[in-house]
């Protein structure tokens, strides 16, 4: 099964205005990582957590992290229409060397 | 710019006719992986090679093998496309790492099977 789900599934929200995104997964992990893809092209990885961290930031971007609750979000701030893509959170899986994505949240900005 | 880079971007086969999809990397990292991924699905890993090791996902169907000829190259070998193949194929690398770090994608190739 899936290790991670995200919601909300689509946001919608007006320019200018902030997005968060949830991640939840099953099990234990050494590190999350959040991705953007745009339409029809592959993923950028955008930021990545360790289990030993709490929050993380990166220009617009803002990661929590809670391994209490296995949880993660993702909050982008002062929205522009460029943001307008999916966002996956990924865990690792077990130490290998892979991950694991959630079913995405689909951002639309609007002017 | 060092980049992961795929061919063909498009890709039509028909139904059980072998197809071949390739992805190239000059970031010489040792991990390469493929994903596949239906439309608005999360991507699914179906393989990866650490160097020249083969770690083949429990759920990957025997249809789909995987070729690394060396550190830049790896094929996607599709040996008989069923309908239910038509997807994004996409591969991404990464370098060693402890445990999974981030991952360089490449904008992927569109499978469509007639």
């Amino acid at each position: 099964s899936q290790q991670g789900e995200e919601d909300p599934q689509a946001l919608s929200i007006q320019e200018g205005e902030n997005a968060t995104m949830n991640c939840s997964y099953k099990t234990s992990i050494n590190n999350l990582q959040w991705y953007r893809q745009n339409s029809g092209r592959g993923l950028v990885h955008l930021i990545l957590i360790r289990s030993n961290e709490r929050e993380k930031h990166s220009g617009r971007l803002r990661v929590t992290l809670d391994t209490s609750k296995k949880s993660s979000s993702l909050l982008i701030t002062a929205s522009r229409a460029a943001d307008t893509a999916s966002y996956f959170c990924a865990t690792d899986k077990g130490g290998a060397q892979k991950l694991v994505f959630g079913q995405g949240t689909r951002l639309t900005i609007n002017p | 710019d060092a980049m992961v880079i795929q061919n063909p971007r498009y890709q039509v086969t028909q139904f059980g006719k072998p197809v071949t999809l390739s992805c190239s990397q000059t970031l010489n990292h040792n991990v390469m992986y493929w994903y596949q991924q239906k439309s608005s699905q999360a991507p699914k890993l179906l393989f990866h090679y650490y160097d020249k090791d083969f770690n083949n996902e429990a759920d990957t169907p025997d249809n789909f093998q995987s070729r690394r000829p060396n550190t830049s190259f790896c094929f996607l070998d599709i040996r008989s496309p069923g309908l239910g193949d038509a997807a994004m194929y996409l591969c991404a690398t990464s370098r060693a790492g402890q445990g999974a770090v981030e991952q360089y994608f490449g904008p992927g190739t569109r499978l469509t099977v007639t």
